[in-house]
């Protein structure tokens, strides 16, 4: 068990639908990145809080948006669903934000679009 | 940009013997180097790392890597395998810069048959 939670375990929901995934870190670990993993694009980072604040974005495409709150939990929100949204979500956290840290996984959401 | 290759996507060998898992990695700065685990329907798991110091890094579950900067090498290596081992295993790179993403690799299904 990495210490990072993420709800719900599974999605199913129907194109057009907009949902939102829940990441609560590892305690004490300030930053949270979001990452996708489908068969075709493999693990791609998606976006990057440290503290409440956006730290660095990757392949995030502008349907989806995230945010941290004060509590440091994160939500991951994607409108607009299309099929190829279909995808293992994964939340991780780390203890700062030097590149060095190592960051640890919770244990995905995955979505299916249909 | 950072890249990571994994040069097979799957890898079958028998219990007991020994193991290697390629991967390479691109960059022409300092990186930071990982390895992950995924057994079925779960999330990664953190093998090991390489940050700096000693090019010989030693994980969990009996694994070791070695790092190779003129080859730009990361491989994996067990020196006997068993069952348990069978999972999906992700070579990750951290490099550069004010982006602390993972750039991970596309994996490499390790299946260890009896």
């Amino acid at each position: 068990d990495s210490g990072v939670t993420q709800t719900p375990k599974h999605l199913i929901t129907a194109t057009g639908q907009r949902v939102t995934l829940r990441c609560s870190p590892r305690s004490g670990d300030l930053s949270v990145y979001w990452y996708q993993q489908s068969l075709d694009q493999g693990l791609q980072f998606l976006i990057q809080y440290y503290n409440g604040e956006e730290r660095a974005k990757g392949n995030i495409l502008e349907r989806f948006s995230a945010q941290q709150f004060p509590d440091l939990h994160s939500e991951l929100n994607l409108s607009s669903l299309e099929l190829g949204d279909s995808a293992l979500y994964f939340c991780a956290s780390s203890a700062g934000e030097r590149r060095s840290g190592e960051q640890y996984f919770g244990p995905g959401t995955r979505l299916t679009v249909t | 940009a950072q890249s990571v290759t994994q040069l097979d996507s799957q890898v079958p060998v028998f219990e007991e013997a020994p193991v290697e898992l390629r991967c390479n990695y691109s960059s022409s700065v300092s990186v930071y180097l990982f390895w992950y685990v995924q057994y079925p329907n779960q999330g990664l798991q953190l093998l090991l790392k390489y940050l700096s110091g000693s090019t010989l890094v030693k994980g969990i579950n009996g694994f070791e890597a070695e790092f190779n900067k003129s080859q730009t090498s990361f491989h994996l290596r067990k020196p006997s395998v068993h069952i348990s081992d069978t999972a999906e295993y992700f070579c990750a790179a951290n490099s550069g810069g004010s982006n602390y993403k993972l750039t991970f690799g596309k994996g490499t299904l390790l299946t260890v048959n009896p």
